[in-house]
């Protein structure tokens, strides 16, 4: 099974901004992956911030976005508030089975 | 509201299986995927799995295959994850999560602990 590799954790200054990525095991991560962006807070379910690696979902902040760069799925976070302190997840999908990233722990300090 | 409901919180021995339900509601249950995904204490997060309401096709994660039943009741709009031979590693809470618009909504989440 495809392994999906996120940083571990990134910190971001409020009012800053920071990119988050999301690699595959298998090769480039391209629009055949559908990558998908979830945000987690303590507590909560998850929730779709991107979808099919650059789609924002209805409640996405403006200031998030989602890209593929350097075959790598990306989250940028354009304009970092305190909300927006969280766990953020990379998901692939591989030919019928998906795939989360570990997670990226987002500090904004 | 579109919504998915799960079933409350279980204690299971070592060995034990464990059954969680996930009622929809607000949405055509046979046209969306609907995903199992878990989160171990401190952990991240974990695709199990999928079924296809509408047909109750399976597509399982390698981890999990020989352990792990999906199954669905379209009659109650009903999505069913079983986890058979349990061991204390399973602790987690347990989501489902519909595809119906870009993976929302999610269940409230499951706990389920194995302990002895």
């Amino acid at each position: 099974q495809a392994v999906v590799t996120q940083e571990t954790s990134l910190t971001v200054s409020p009012g800053g901004t920071v990119t988050l990525t999301c690699g595959s095991s298998t090769g480039a991560v391209t629009s055949g992956h559908y990558p998908y962006w979830f945000q987690q807070k303590p507590g909560q379910a998850p929730r779709t911030l991107i979808y099919d690696a650059s789609n924002k979902h209805s409640w996405t902040p403006a200031r998030f976005s989602g890209s593929l760069l350097g075959g790598k799925a990306a989250l940028t976070l354009s304009g970092a508030q305190p909300e927006d302190e969280a766990e953020y997840y990379c998901f692939l999908f591989y030919s019928g089975v998906w795939v989360f990233g570990g997670g990226t722990t987002l500090t904004v300090l | 509201q579109v919504q998915l409901v799960q079933s409350g919180a279980e204690v299971k021995k070592p060995g034990a299986s464990v059954k969680v339900s996930c009622k929809a509601s607000g949405y055509t249950f046979t046209g969306y995927y609907m995903h199992w995904v878990r989160q171990a204490p401190g952990q991240g997060l974990e695709w199990m799995g999928r079924i296809t309401p509408s047909s109750g096709d399976t597509n399982y994660a390698q981890k999990f295959l020989g352990r792990v039943t999906m199954t669905r009741d379209t009659s109650i709009r009903t999505a069913y994850m079983e986890l058979s031979r349990l061991r204390s590693d399973d602790t987690a809470v347990y989501y489902c999560a519909a595809e119906y618009n870009w993976f929302d909504p999610w269940g409230q989440g499951t706990l389920v602990t194995v302990s002895s």
